[in-house]
């Protein structure tokens, strides 16, 4: 069974520093992996959506990496901003269109 | 245990037929979500709900489709007239108060997957 985790749990950075988030999958039979943004009380918002050929993703400051074969994708934000604080989830979906989410890491910027 | 339920599980139509999917979210859960997921596009929010009341359908095709909650128990999703490229698994997902705890905590529903001929 496909297992999602995301490290750190929590993360709190001083405004403009540049961050890493990640996200590590249990089985590489992926079809695609996306990051999310989760507000609190609104919908998941796509950030990237990286297909399983694909190595990288990128979208304004923010960069999504993947490496299948170890099972591992990242999520860089550069010069972070105190509007990027949000939950950032990452979830697989495998070839039979299941998808698995991680339990996702609170960020706080901090102004 | 509490779960979000969602009707049809299956549903397969013909294009410019009318469907419409249901969803009962937890009960005492204020927020109710749809989303559409492709292999394509992955998940994509369509619209949200907050008391009943719609807060946002940004992510929804205003022209054919519209969303309701005629009651606390009940959400609806309708596609009139529907289209092929509409095939889709459809989630609902409900979330407590945020008052209440849970961090803004998602429960998902199974899902409709519906092909549109």
């Amino acid at each position: 069974k496909q297992e999602v985790t995301q490290i750190p749990a929590a993360l709190s950075v001083p405004e403009g520093e540049n961050l890493v988030l990640n996200c590590s999958f249990t089985d590489s039979a992926i079809y695609n992996l996306q990051w999310f943004r989760q507000d609190p009380g609104k919908g998941l918002t796509s950030l990237l959506l990286i297909q399983s050929s694909q190595r990288e993703q990128t979208s304004g400051r923010l960069n999504a990496s993947l490496d299948k074969s170890s099972g591992r994708s990242t999520l860089y934000i550069a010069a972070s901003q105190p509007g990027d604080s949000a939950t950032y989830l990452c979830a697989v979906i495998t070839g039979a269109n299941n998808l698995f989410f991680g339990t996702g890491t609170r960020l706080t910027v901090i102004p | 245990d509490a779960r979000v339920t969602q009707t049809p599980r299956h549903k397969v139509t013909e294009m410019g037929q009318e469907v419409t999917m249901r969803c009962q979210p937890i009960l005492g859960h204020n927020t109710v979500f749809w989303y559409r997921q492709t292999m394509m596009q992955g998940l994509e929010l369509l619209a949200y709900f907050r008391n009943r009341a719609p807060l946002d359908d940004s992510g929804m095709p205003k022209d054919r489709f519209s969303a309701e909650m005629p009651d606390a128990t009940l959400a609806t999703l309708k596609i009139q007239p529907s289209e092929p490229r509409d095939s889709a698994v459809y989630f609902c997902a409900s979330g407590p108060h945020l008052l209440a705890g849970g961090g803004g905590t998602q429960y998902f529903g199974p899902g409709t997957r519906l092909t549109v001929l």
